[in-house]
Parts: structure tokens; sequence; C-alpha cells
């Protein structure tokens, strides 16, 4: 079955503790990104990737880190969570000028 | 920046009767895409119009776009209970890095 995976599911933690967010898609799609969503500004993108060893910021990437590895994985990277960063996070992705395959979101709470 | 904004924010119909919701965006577009979210869960693409079609149809769902309004229409026929959902539209950026969605319509079916 085509889809994307994101691990883990819900996620709770401490201000300053490192955690990192898994994202797998098993399309062979180029393009992956990381949105977030808050109530009241909808999603925003972090974080995109045009293909394997390409990376760039989208509108709110600060305290935000990805790496593009491989063309299937695209992890999430909170090196020192604060609690501005408690939001449902989506990872998404498509083939080129494709619609979007997202992921079912993490909730992340930070303390 | 370029940004597809939904109306009515909320929309409450009974079974059967049909749901329209409108969006609007601010610069010219190469396609518009419409997204359903359950609650909490991800988004799933319904339909893709490009900037030269004016109405495409998908089951029950019809999307019309005028290019002069810088605007789009998303119908749902029939409606069912499951279809009790947030909708979104989305446009991609100029630089086609990403998609940027509007705040939504939340709908909600009664039966």
């Amino acid at each position: 079955e085509a889809q994307v995976t994101q691990n883990p599911r819900y996620l709770i933690t401490v201000t300053g503790k490192k955690l990192t967010v898994t994202c797998s898609q098993n399309m062979n799609h180029e393009y992956m990104s990381w949105y977030r969503q808050d109530p009241g500004l909808g999603l925003r993108q972090i974080y995109y990737s045009m293909n394997v060893e390409v990376t760039d910021k989208g509108d709110v990437p600060e305290g935000y880190k990805v790496s593009r590895k491989e063309k299937r994985n695209f992890p999430l990277i909170l090196e020192s969570p604060s609690p501005n960063q408690t939001s449902l996070y989506f990872c998404a992705s498509s083939a080129y000028n494709s619609p979007l395959h997202f992921g079912n979101g993490t909730r992340l709470t930070v303390t | 920046s370029q940004q597809g904004e939904e109306d009515p924010q909320a929309l409450s119909i009974q079974e059967g009767e049909n749901a329209t919701m409108n969006c609007s965006y601010k610069t010219s577009i190469n396609n518009l895409q419409w997204y359903r979210q359950n609650s909490g869960r991800g988004l799933v693409h319904l339909i893709l119009i490009r900037s030269n079609e004016r109405e495409k149809h998908s089951g029950r769902l019809r999307v019309t776009l005028d290019t002069s309004k810088k605007s789009s229409s998303l119908l749902i026929t029939a409606s069912r209970a499951a279809d009790t959902a947030s909708y979104f539209c989305a446009t991609p950026n100029q630089a086609g890095t990403a998609l940027i969605f509007g705040k939504g319509t939340t709908l909600s079916v009664s039966s």
C-alpha cells in the first residue's frame, strides 16, 4: 500500500530534550516536506526536500533540522524543543508536480 | 504571500443536503487543489483543477475555478455523515516548492 509513515503518533517531551520524528514513504517520490498545523494559523511549511541531499527552508524553519540521506526517509529533528513547538506535525511527499500524500501526523507536546 | 482562504469557516448541514465551500487566492496559479482532513488525521487529496480548466467532477464532488476572480468552489452533493471533516484549498507557491493552504472550512453533516 502506498503510504507516508510517521512515527511516533504522539510524543510528550520536556524543554531541551532532543527528539526526532521519522518519516518514510514507499512511493519513490522525489519531493518531501514537513508542515506544522496550529489552530488559527493553518498549515505552515517547515522544511522541504526536492531530492536526496537537497533540503531547503520553508516558512517556519527556526528550531528544526532535517536530513535527506535516502530517498524514502525525511526525519525532522528538534535539537532543543521549546513549548512553542507544541503542534501537530505532518510529513508529506509527492512526485513532481503532483498532489501531496500526507502521513497521519505526530502530535507533539513540549512541557 | 499567496494563499487560499476558505469561506465559510464552518458549515453545518443535514444529510442529503449539498455543501458548498469557497476559496479565494491572491496571485496567478497553474493549479488549485482541494484536500480533506478528518479530525487530527493527515490530509487527503480530493481533486486538482488546472488553471485552464473551469470545472471538474469526481464522484459527488464538483470543483469550479474562476481565474478572473481568483476563486474556486467545492460542491459536495447529497452529503453524508461521513463527509464531516475539514476541507482545505491549496495553491502552489511561485517557486513550486510548497503548497500554501488556507485555514479550511469545517463541515459538519448530521443525520
